[in-house]
Formats: structure tokens, sequence, C-alpha cells
């Protein structure tokens, strides 16, 4: 069965801090999709990212980055610097494929809640 | 372009009245999908089009049906409301594709039922 983690409830840092948000994945699938989303105080959920089972490789946007390793199942996402405006609800996402095609179930982990302090 | 649309944005009804929720979308997405948002539970799939003409349930569909009117536009019913389908809804739409298939969101529904 298909289950994602977020193990991390809630993390506080300061601004300028490093943090990585954990996310853990389970699947029998061989190709599948992996998403980080983010939501705001103002409830919106934002895309951030789409990752496919067959590249691995990591990836670099500002101050957003994302590790990929298959070999533990994991999908962390680490902001640089954090500053105020990245307090949000971040939930990660597993939607299996089917050739081409969604089956149209996304699954969601239950969400790390940061707070970034001034 | 404004993406996915949602009506309305908060609704509040008694236990046992219906309601619709609608949800359009501008961006000639084939797949169109409705969630609902609990505290501490993340997003839950209710029901789900893959195409215009086709529905399917999702994992929480009980006490939901669900149009699918044309391509642009998924709407959600609640023929008998519950308090327990006190939530946030949300719409959401992709483009089913190896490299595309990216659900992108409406801004929600906060419905409470008393």
């Amino acid at each position: 069965a298909q289950k994602v983690t977020q193990a991390q409830t809630e993390i506080s840092v300061v601004e300028k801090e490093d943090v990585t948000l954990d996310c853990v994945y389970e699947t029998r699938d061989t190709t599948y999709y992996l998403f980080w989303y983010k939501q705001p105080p103002s409830g919106e959920l934002v895309f951030l990212i789409r990752r496919n089972s067959f590249d691995e490789q990591n990836e670099i946007s500002g101050r957003y980055s994302w590790n990929f390793q298959k070999s533990t199942s994991s999908f962390n996402f680490t902001i640089t610097a954090s500053q105020v405006v990245d307090s949000a609800v971040y939930f990660c996402a597993l939607s299996e494929a089917d050739y081409g095609g969604s089956q149209g179930n996304l699954i969601f982990g239950k969400g790390t809640k940061l707070s970034v302090k001034p | 372009n404004a993406g996915v649309t949602q009506t309305p944005k908060f609704q509040v009804l008694k236990t046992g009245q219906s309601m619709t929720l609608q949800c359009a979308q501008d961006m000639n997405h084939n797949s169109m999908y409705w969630y609902r948002q609990d505290p501490g539970m993340g997003l839950r799939l209710i029901y789900y089009s893959a195409s215009e003409g086709t529905t399917d349930k999702g994992e929480v569909p009980n006490g939901y049906n669900v149009s699918r009117l044309n391509k642009r536009e998924f709407s959600l019913r609640l023929e008998s409301a519950a308090p327990s389908q006190t939530s946030v809804y949300f719409c959401a739409s992709s483009e089913p594709g190896l490299y595309t298939d990216t659900q992108y969101f409406g801004p929600g529904t906060r419905l409470t039922v008393l």
C-alpha cells in the first residue's frame, strides 16, 4: 500500500537557519511521482516540485533544495537561510503512475508545520 | 488565466441540508479531483475524474456525489450534510502524462456543518 510519512509535526527555527523537512514514502510500484506542496497561513496549496522515480538527481531552486534517495525511500526538503515568509505547512505527496498517466490518487503526508521566527 | 476556481469560499450548513461545491479550471486539463483536509490528517481524496464523462471513488467517498459537467467543471454534492463533513474542501486538476502530471489546487472551500 502507498503511504507517506512526515514524522516532524512541527518545527520552529530562527530566521536564517537552515531547516530540513523529512519525507519517507512506501510504494510497491517501480514508477511513481513525488511532490512537495506549501500551504501558507492563507490556506491555498502551492506546488513546489515534482520528481519522477526514474530521476534521482537532486534539485536546487534558489534557497530550496530536494534530496531524493530511492535506497532509503526518502524525499527530503531543505530550506537554506530560512525567512519568515517560509512559515507554512509543507506536505509531501506520492502518486503512482500507470505508464504515462496518473491513477488519480495523490497520497499526502500529514504535513510539517514550519514556523520561522524573526 | 485563473487556474482552478472554487465557489463558495465559506459555507455554514445545518445537519441534513444539501449543497453543491463548484469547481472550474481553465487549464484544459483532463483530470479533476476533490479532496478534503481535516486537522492533522493531511488531504484525502474523495472522488476524481480521470477524463470528461468518468468519475471514480477515492479514499473517503461516503456521503458525497460528484458530477463532471464538462471538461472545465467538476462539482461535489453533499446530499444530507453531517457534522463529520465539516472540513476544508479542495478541488484540483491535472493533465496526465509521464512528464506533466502535476495537480494544481483551487483556493478551497471551508465548510462547517452544525
